[in-house]
């Protein structure tokens, strides 16, 4: 059960993109699409951004998208806002039945 | 809408337990498999428990088996994590989740509850 690898911070300017990754092993990430990413503000509830690598809950902006290759799922959050600036965290189903996250990556908005 | 509400939180010795209780409204709550996360001060989210929608099937993260018990009343749409043996790095904001279906993932969080074992 050990964590999801993620980059502890990435940041980009206003209307630019950014992509953040999230490093598994066949065990999880690899072995099933049930990953997702969850959007953080310090103080509020997780929020559902990406359900199933690529789906986005109604509500959610387009400007955010997920994808997956092999034990490496990805986040890209295009047109960057300020709006944007949080922790963000994926999680994914493993082998053992469980659950995982990611260490959380710090996006700021410059 | 979906609402989860976390309570029971608070501060606690060493080698005590504590019950958390989620509060969920806006659905069928006995539809959905249910789950715990935790978040230690400065560090990251941690899965903890996930229960069935019915209650039969129960996982743990390997740090609190034996320690937690998650269960569930669907007669009052609540959501339980007993907690024993605490230790001080327990101590963390637990959010109760609902789940997207019978074990699919995470959907809706509670704002949770701090537990602080000091």
């Amino acid at each position: 059960q050990s964590a999801l690898t993620q980059p502890a911070s990435v940041s980009g300017s206003p209307g630019q993109s950014i992509t953040i990754s999230c490093t598994g092993t066949s065990s999880d990430v690899g072995a099933y699409d049930y990953v997702s990413w969850f959007q953080h503000h310090p103080g509020k509830a997780p929020k559902l951004m990406i359900w199933d690598v690529i789906v986005r809950p109604s509500g959610v902006s387009n400007r955010f998208s997920g994808s997956k290759s092999g034990n490496t799922a990805s986040l890209t959050i295009s047109g960057l806002q300020a709006e944007d600036e949080a922790d963000y965290y994926c999680s994914s189903f493993t082998s053992d039945s469980t659950w995982v996250f990611g260490g959380g990556t710090k996006l700021t908005v410059l | 809408q979906v609402q989860l509400v976390e309570s029971g939180g608070g501060v606690v010795q060493p080698g005590r337990s504590l019950r958390l209780s989620c509060a969920a409204s806006g659905f069928t709550f006995s539809n959905y498999g249910m789950h715990w996360v935790r978040q230690a001060p400065g560090k990251g989210l941690e899965w903890v428990a996930m229960i069935s929608y019915d209650g039969s099937r129960k996982d743990y993260v390997d740090s609190v088996k034996g320690r937690f018990t998650i269960s569930r009343d669907n007669s009052k749409n609540t959501l339980f994590l007993q907690m024993s043996s605490l230790r001080s790095e327990d101590t963390a904001v637990f959010y109760c989740a609902k789940d997207r279906g019978l074990d699919y993932g995470m959907e809706v969080w509670g704002p949770g509850t701090t537990v602080t074992v000091s």
